[in-house]
């Protein structure tokens, strides 16, 4: 089965740099959502888009923003990146089948700010 | 605002053996989802099994089960048998606005099982 794709798996970044986070919602996924976990940390809510719309904000700074394109893939732009930017990011996504109720997650992308 | 909380950081098991991990939440709402994922070294966030609140049977998924307390807002997940396989952060976690799109998952602090042989 299809799952959600994020690129890259893996990123290094100098302080101060921009970064961008890609994610590939499962087929017919309407809804994206993006957390950062950071070390020996619970994963953080950053945003969520359904149908393209901003949905849900949480603890996403304002140096950062993201999108939903037509084809519900999902970047997360950062930029200004700081040390404690350094983190797993999560995208995850869900269908409208089943109420948006289950949140399927993306393998992550693993930042690491020098 | 909702929270979740994991009141036992780490714990252990021996193999076969079962172990009951503990979840408390605080919410205003009548209906939600509660969940527990598992994460291993991978870091993968691996879905184990979910429990709709409307619910009185509380759900399970071959050795795993949960022990929903709507009242007393609890949510323990128990692993029957446990395998080399289960050991893995294990999260609980907490979603609002049930059909809602877009709503985040809030999660607690996560326990750290060790399995033994």
């Amino acid at each position: 089965a299809a799952g959600v794709i994020q690129s890259p798996r893996h990123l290094i970044k100098e302080k101060r740099e921009t970064a961008t986070l890609k994610c590939y919602p499962i087929p017919r996924h309407d809804t994206v959502y993006w957390y950062q976990q950071g070390p020996g940390q619970d994963p953080q809510f950053l945003i969520s888009f359904y149908e393209k719309m901003q949905s849900d904000k949480g603890s996403i700074p304002d140096r950062f923003s993201a999108q939903q394109f037509s084809d519900y893939h999902s970047e997360l732009n950062m930029s200004s990146l700081e040390l404690g930017d350094s983190a797993l990011y999560f995208c995850a996504s869900s269908p409208l089948a089943g109420g948006h109720n289950e949140q399927f997650f993306g393998p992550g992308t693993r930042l690491t700010v020098l | 605002a909702q929270t979740v909380t994991q009141s036992q950081p780490e714990m252990s098991v021996q193999e076969a053996e079962t172990v009951t991990l503990s979840c408390t939440y605080d919410t205003s709402e009548s209906d939600y989802y509660l969940f527990w994922y598992k994460q291993p070294p991978s870091r993968q966030m691996i879905l184990v099994i979910r429990q709709e609140a409307y619910k009185q049977q509380n759900a399970t998924e071959n050795r795993f089960s949960v022990n929903f307390q709507k009242a007393a807002k609890s949510f323990s997940l128990k692993i029957s048998d446990s395998q080399l396989g289960d050991a893995a952060m294990y999260f609980c976690a907490y979603r609002a606005l049930m059909y809602e799109a877009g709503t985040a998952l809030i999660f607690g602090k996560g326990t750290t099982l060790s399995v033994s042989s």
